[in-house]
């Protein structure tokens, strides 16, 4: 167990559908991170969060939002599916590093959940 | 822009072979590196890190030194067990950026 934790495990759903995942990051960690893995397009950034405020925006469409609430807890909220979503979904948090002027320093570890699998049908 | 490149995949090696899995990577600052891995059905977790140059990470029988004048930081392990196969991804963090390599899939026979 990573300490982070994922739900749901499983997703089935169908096209033009809106699914919800949820994140808990480990205890302490400020920083979430979201990532797609599908099998074509490896391992894709899609948004990360320090402490409640968004802070990277990656390849993320215009119909998935993501938001970290006060205790830290992120959601993901995918909308109007298409079948090429089906993916894994990972979240990930890191230990708050020091943040500068440039943004975090020191080395940046990222501890994975064990990802929610979205299939679109 | 800032970016790193594996070895294409996938490997397939017997056991008890010698493990290389190149990574090269591009940044405008002074990155630490790492190498995550990710076990079937699972995340990803990290496998070992180096933060300044000539460091080697180390872990697991896996070993990569942060060599600055190649701008490289391969994975090298120097015997293989079946228990290794997995998909190895090279990583660098650069304040707010973590980038990814596409990852490199490993498989190893008996």
């Amino acid at each position: 167990d990573s300490g982070v934790t994922q739900t749901p495990k499983h997703l089935i759903t169908a096209t033009g559908q809106r699914v919800t995942l949820r994140c808990s990051p480990r205890s302490g960690d400020l920083s979430v991170y979201w990532y797609q893995q599908s099998l074509d397009q490896g391992l894709q950034f899609l948004i990360q969060y320090y402490n409640g405020e968004e802070r990277a925006k990656g390849n993320i469409l215009e119909r998935f939002s993501a938001q970290q609430f006060p205790d830290l807890h992120s959601e993901l909220n995918l909308s109007s599916l298409e079948l090429g979503d089906s993916a894994l979904y990972f979240c990930a948090s890191s230990v708050a590093q020091k943040l500068t002027r440039q943004g975090f320093s020191g080395a940046n570890v990222l501890t994975f959940g064990a990802g929610s699998r979205l299939t679109v049908l | 822009g800032d970016s790193v490149t594996q070895m294409e995949g996938p490997v397939t090696l017997s056991e008890e072979a010698f493990l290389t899995i190149n990574c090269t990577y591009t940044a405008t600052g002074y990155p630490s590196l790492f190498w995550y891995v990710q076990y079937p059905g699972e995340g990803l977790q990290l496998l070992l890190k180096a933060t300044k140059a000539d460091d080697k990470g180390s872990n697991k029988g896996f070993e990569a030194t942060y060599r600055k004048e190649t701008t490289s930081f391969h994975l090298e392990k120097g015997s293989v067990q079946v228990s290794d196969s997995a998909v190895y991804f090279c990583a660098l963090t650069l304040y707010d950026k973590v980038i990814f390599g596409p990852g490199t899939s490993l498989s190893v026979i008996p």
